[in-house]
């Protein structure tokens, strides 16, 4: 029973790099979302999806896009990294309905250098 | 907008004492409330949530929340602290049919002393 999985665990990246963090769910949830942690500040939706195909902005989209091809896989891209993104991103999927329990991925620590 | 206010980024108790995490919330309309626990280096889990049909939710690993639509407070409270309790807290607020209008708060630390 996966749930959701988030690879890498970690990640640095260097200034300007690009790279994608994967997310998968196994629990056929319509909804995902990608969330970032900072101190102090609790998570901030960055995207999100309530299908295949379909997928929308959050709180603070600037500097990620996003792709719903499946209903399994959602990929957060981070298009040219800075120091700002530094961050813990969480991947959560869950039904669309009301009152529903979010799941979530064990996170990707990223460090932007 | 709902949004959601944690009090106390860091609670200290000791163990076998009360332990209380405060959670205020505005919303314009009925809200749907959550109480989440992150251990370290883990992803959030869900501890409760609140449904009309109870002000008081029993949760898992003995935590319970009083819905109170007076005071717009939902607070966490759970009689005896035991050591497997210490890690982060997140309440969280949806008005909607989606998560995709779900507010954190920032997180209160819990500590357990032996």
């Amino acid at each position: 029973n996966a749930g959701v999985t988030q690879t890498p665990k970690f990640q640095v990246l260097k200034t300007g790099q690009s790279m994608t963090l994967q997310c998968a769910q196994d629990m056929n949830h319509e909804y995902m979302s990608w969330y970032r942690q900072d101190p102090g500040m609790g998570l901030r939706l960055i995207h999100y999806s309530v299908g295949a195909g379909i997928t929308d902005q959050g709180e603070v989209p600037n500097g990620y896009n996003v792709s719903r091809s499946t209903t399994e896989d959602f990929p957060l891209r981070l298009l040219s990294a800075a120091p700002s993104q530094t961050s813990v991103y969480f991947c959560a999927s869950s039904y669309v309905r009301e009152n529903t329990e979010a799941f979530f991925g064990q996170g990707t620590r990223l460090t932007v250098v | 907008a709902q949004s959601v206010t944690q009090l106390g980024s860091h609670v200290s108790v000791s163990e076998g004492a009360l332990v209380l995490l405060r959670c205020n919330y505005s919303s314009s309309v009925p809200p749907y409330l959550f109480w989440y626990v992150q251990y370290p280096n883990q992803g959030l889990q869900l501890l409760l949530k609140y449904t009309s049909a109870a002000t008081l939710v029993k949760g898992i690993n003995g935590f319970e929340a009083e819905f109170k639509k007076s005071e717009t407070s939902f607070h966490l409270t759970k009689p005896s602290a035991h050591m497997s309790d210490a890690a982060e807290y997140f309440c969280a607020v949806s008005d909607g049919y989606n998560n995709n209008d779900m507010r954190f708060g920032a997180g209160t630390r819990l500590t357990v002393k032996p």
